[in-house]
């Protein structure tokens, strides 16, 4: 069964600093690797999409890595803002089972002033 | 695009009675997904249609819990009888069909079910 960690499970940093974010699955065999951001009361905003042939994405500030051999992937947020600040959550995949997502526990992020 | 659209925002209601939430995903997508988020176990997919047949419910925790794709623009989850062990936040997502490249999901805004 496909299990997804997310550490650290909380980070506070201040405005401007460039920071990482950890998701680490336990079965290799997966078909795509989603990040998402959540507002409080909100719902999931798609971030970024690796398939597993993939390495990395980018999309503004956000890098995104995928090493399937070891289970892991990174979320790099640059020069960070207060707007930043929300739950990121990652999501897998597995072959075979392309539509169903398992969900990591997510890292709740605050930039402070 | 409106984005996936979800009804109501919030419900609140008495233990026994029927709940039914409602989804209609992204014009275009012809795959679309329930999802429950709670804070004890985060986000679990209940179950998912593919061109509007149900593909995978083991997600689905008891025979209370049933839902319906009529059509490629709407999807019902109905809970019946409820129970205050189902108060959560209900999402519902559509993508295209996982034989696309690209099977980006994107979620509506949930549904914050409370069960008195």
């Amino acid at each position: 069964k496909q299990e997804v960690t997310q550490i650290p499970a909380a980070l506070s940093v201040p405005e401007g600093e460039n920071l990482v974010l950890n998701c680490s699955f336990t079965d290799s065999a997966i078909y795509n690797l989603q990040w998402f951001r959540q507002d409080p009361g909100k719902g999931l905003t798609s971030l970024l999409l690796i398939q597993s042939s993939q390495r990395e994405q980018t999309s503004g500030r956000l890098n995104a890595s995928l090493d399937k051999s070891s289970g892991r992937s990174t979320l790099y947020i640059a020069a960070s803002q207060p707007g930043d600040s929300a739950t990121y959550l990652c999501a897998v995949s597995v072959t075979g089972t392309a539509s169903k997502l398992t969900f990591g526990t997510g890292t709740r992020l605050q930039v402070t002033l | 695009d409106a984005g996936v659209i979800q009804s109501p925002r919030h419900e609140v209601t008495e233990m026994g009675q029927e709940v039914t939430l409602r989804c209609k995903p992204i014009s275009g997508h012809n795959s679309l997904f329930w999802y429950r988020q709670t804070m004890m176990r985060g986000l679990e997919l209940l179950i998912y249609f593919n061109n509007n047949v149900p593909i995978d419910d083991s997600g689905m925790p008891e025979d209370r819990f049933s839902a319906k794709m009529p059509n490629a623009s709407f999807s019902t989850l109905k809970i019946q009888p409820s129970e205050p062990r189902d108060s959560a936040v209900y999402f519902c997502a559509s993508s295209f069909h996982p034989d696309r490249k690209y099977n980006e999901q994107f979620f509506g805004p949930g549904t914050r079910l409370t069960v008195l």
